[in-house]
């Protein structure tokens, strides 16, 4: 069955550190790919999403994430994490044609210390 | 843009009562619509896929006679909880997308659903 796992429940950062959220996921072609941000009691922002093309994607707040097709990994990053940033982060996969349900990972809660 | 709206954004009910949630594509026209719940400190669950004029198609173990999905327009989905539980309690939140191809799902800020 498809799934996506992200490895770390919570992770906390010193405000300046670097972030690496690990996401991986489990499917026989390469499905569309999402990062999503929610804070508490809110809905859901998206940061950036893989389709297809450069593996590097750039979305919104300093995030990028790197798709990987040999690892089934597209793990989020942000060179310098703000006290903002803190919040659970989710990826997802949508599998087959776009327009089709998301499966979510469990989430990873980000906090940020001083 | 692609806002989608939910209404109420919180709401308290009784036991055994039904409750209505409406989710509105504000700005674009959702060939599909989506209903997740969350339960608190986890991840989103598909409950449904609403398609407009159509019925909707419910994830198994979800029960469609208890979480009743009208999809009556491009722009509205509801979601009615009938007979309403304290286990219903929960996050719902939906989404939709505005065609089929390459795009994403445009969330709504949910509705906290609280049954005493």
């Amino acid at each position: 069955a498809q799934s996506v796992t992200q490895p770390d429940i919570h992770i906390t950062v010193s405000e300046g550190a670097s972030l690496e959220l690990r996401c991986n996921y489990s499917y026989g072609a390469t499905p569309y790919l999402f990062w999503y941000v929610q804070s508490p009691g809110q809905g859901l922002q998206l940061l950036l999403k893989y389709f297809s093309g450069d593996t590097l994607v750039q979305g919104i707040k300093g995030f990028e994430a790197e798709f990987k097709r040999s690892q089934s990994s597209f793990n989020l990053r942000k060179p310098s994490v703000h006290w903002s940033d803190a919040a659970e982060y989710f990826c997802a996969v949508e599998l087959g044609q776009a327009g089709t349900a998301l499966i979510f990972g469990k989430g990873t809660t980000l906090s940020v210390s001083s | 843009g692609a806002v989608v709206s939910q209404h109420p954004s919180w709401v308290i009910c009784k036991s055994g009562t039904s409750v209505k949630i409406e989710c509105r594509s504000l700005d674009f026209q959702a060939t599909t619509m989506f209903w997740y719940r969350q339960f608190p400190k986890q991840s989103l669950m598909l409950m449904a896929t609403s398609n407009e004029g159509s019925k909707a198609t419910y994830e198994q173990g979800v029960e469609k006679d208890k979480f009743l999905i009208n999809h009556a327009s491009l722009t509205l989905s509801t979601l009615t909880v009938t007979s309403a539980h304290p286990e219903d309690s929960s996050f719902y939140i939906c989404s939709a997308t505005k065609y089929r191809g390459m795009d994403e799902q445009y969330f709504g800020p949910g509705t906290r659903l609280t049954v005493t």
